[in-house]
């Protein structure tokens, strides 16, 4: 099994929409969780830590479901700027370094 | 700061032939890794160090050689290319290391996209 799982998409929304993603992690040491935005054919960019309780950043939020081991973005308002791929992170912690990339979804907004 | 640097962009390699790729990065950051990406796969980690003369091995290590003699440089060395090494390949670092704090936002370059034929 591997160690991230994301639906790859692609979500194909209408500017202003509400979109979700959502990625499972299959280790339970997992300790630190984060979400990357990557465009096309450039490096991945830090989009936000998740935290336990929950975070916001503007029209970005992330929450963390340690008992279920799952992981969600939602993205409000969406903008055609946001059209990209977002990559789900894991560290597990125990190995100091050692990030676990999920395979990413693509979202594109549409005027 | 130019963050973190990657050369060369482009390269195309014949079966057999061996090159380095490089990577440096300026924010004296103890922690450095190389990672490649392919379709449908996402990114895999090579190889990773957590500080100069410190380097281990990631998910797909065989092929490729590391070494870390300072703390700004992260050479990838392929020592025979394959053909399933085409790929495209990110470096990228960050500050946790020896300390053993939690691993904190990586810095990534702009990527090498290596074809091997």
């Amino acid at each position: 099994r591997k160690e991230v799982e994301q639906d790859p998409g692609p979500f194909n929304v209408p500017e202003g929409a509400t979109v979700a993603f959502n990625c499972t992690y299959s280790n339970s040491a997992s300790q630190s969780f984060f979400w990357y935005r990557q465009d096309c054919r450039k490096e991945p960019k830090l989009l936000m830590s998740v935290y336990s309780s929950g975070n916001e950043d503007g029209r970005f939020t992330a929450q963390l479901n340690r008992a279920s081991q799952y992981i969600s973005l939602l993205i409000r308002d969406s903008k055609l700027s946001d059209s990209a791929t977002y990559l789900c992170v894991v560290n597990r912690g125990s190995t100091l370094g050692r990030l676990y990339f999920g395979r990413g979804t693509q979202l594109t907004v549409w005027p | 700061n130019a963050g973190v640097t990657q050369t060369p962009k482009f390269q195309v390699l014949k079966t057999g032939q061996s090159m380095t790729l490089q990577c440096a990065q300026d924010m004296n950051h103890e922690y450095m890794s190389w990672y490649r990406q392919d379709p449908g796969m996402g990114l895999r980690l090579i190889h990773y160090s957590v500080g100069a003369g410190i380097t281990d091995q990631g998910e797909v290590p065989n092929g490729y050689n590391v070494s870390r003699s300072t703390t700004e440089d992260f050479p990838l060395r392929l020592l025979s290319a394959a053909p399933s090494q085409t790929s495209v390949y990110f470096c990228a670092s960050s500050r946790s290391g020896l300390a053993g704090v939690i691993q904190e936002t990586q810095y990534f370059g702009p990527g090498t996209r290596l074809l091997v034929l």
